[in-house]
């Protein structure tokens, strides 16, 4: 994706809590969103913030953003193995245009 | 309620050769997306329709891609011809259309050129 960036890798111990970084550049993004991709299957949508928003959560996921630092951030409470997959951070620019980083594959391990 | 259903899943071709994808959005939805996605990488917009008008091709590479969407809901996707680059997974996804309405993929085409 344009400009927006995320670690590549993650590993974490099944009961962990995962944590997943984003940084994005266009300050006027309205939205921003975490997608999870699993093995052979298209992109799920976990949930978004708005802009105006600093922490979103729900159930498991906490998210984070620093609009100052456009800094996005996925945390994941009591990780499973189902939750091995990659996730997409994604900001919305314009009326409705999609801006996906290049994904964090997140490993769980027993 | 059936989801984003593409066809085919996957698609071995030589290169030169055509290949179409084709998109079944979700009843309703008045928008729908093309997206390609690399190996290792986030999916990049190709197209977006709202009904039957393409709003945002910028970046669809005209001179070998074209699209179509036939009374607002299904779409196809061509490339002629095929180049080697062109490999990837190719991703239809489909929503309302209102801000922020969530967009809705589709499990996406695999296209190897050989």
């Amino acid at each position: 994706g344009e400009d927006v960036e995320q670690s590549l890798f993650l590993s974490v111990r099944e009961g962990d809590s995962s944590v997943i970084n984003c940084t994005y550049t266009d300050s006027s993004s309205t939205y921003l969103y975490w997608y999870k991709q699993e093995p052979g299957a298209g992109l799920q949508l976990l949930t978004y913030i708005f802009s105006n928003m600093d922490m979103k959560q729900d159930q498991r996921l906490t998210v984070l953003l620093n609009k100052k630092d456009k800094h996005l951030s996925l945390r994941i409470a009591d990780t499973q193995t189902g939750d091995s997959a990659i996730y997409f951070c994604a900001e919305r620019r314009g009326t409705d245009k999609l801006i996906f980083g290049t994904g964090t594959r997140l490993q769980v391990f027993p | 309620e059936a989801g984003v259903v593409q066809s085919p899943r996957y698609k071995i071709i030589e290169k030169k050769q055509p290949v179409a994808f084709w998109c079944n959005p979700i009843s309703g939805h008045n928008t729908l997306y093309w997206y390609r996605q690399n190996l290792g990488q986030g999916p990049e917009l190709l197209i977006r329709y709202e009904n039957e008008e393409a709003v945002d091709d910028s970046q669809l590479p005209k001179d070998r891609f074209s699209a179509e969407r036939l009374k607002g809901v299904d779409s196809t996707l061509k490339i002629q011809p095929a180049e080697l680059g062109d490999s990837a997974v190719y991703l239809c996804a489909s929503s309302l259309g209102q801000m922020n309405t969530e967009a809705f993929f589709g499990q996406g085409t695999r296209l190897t050129v050989v």
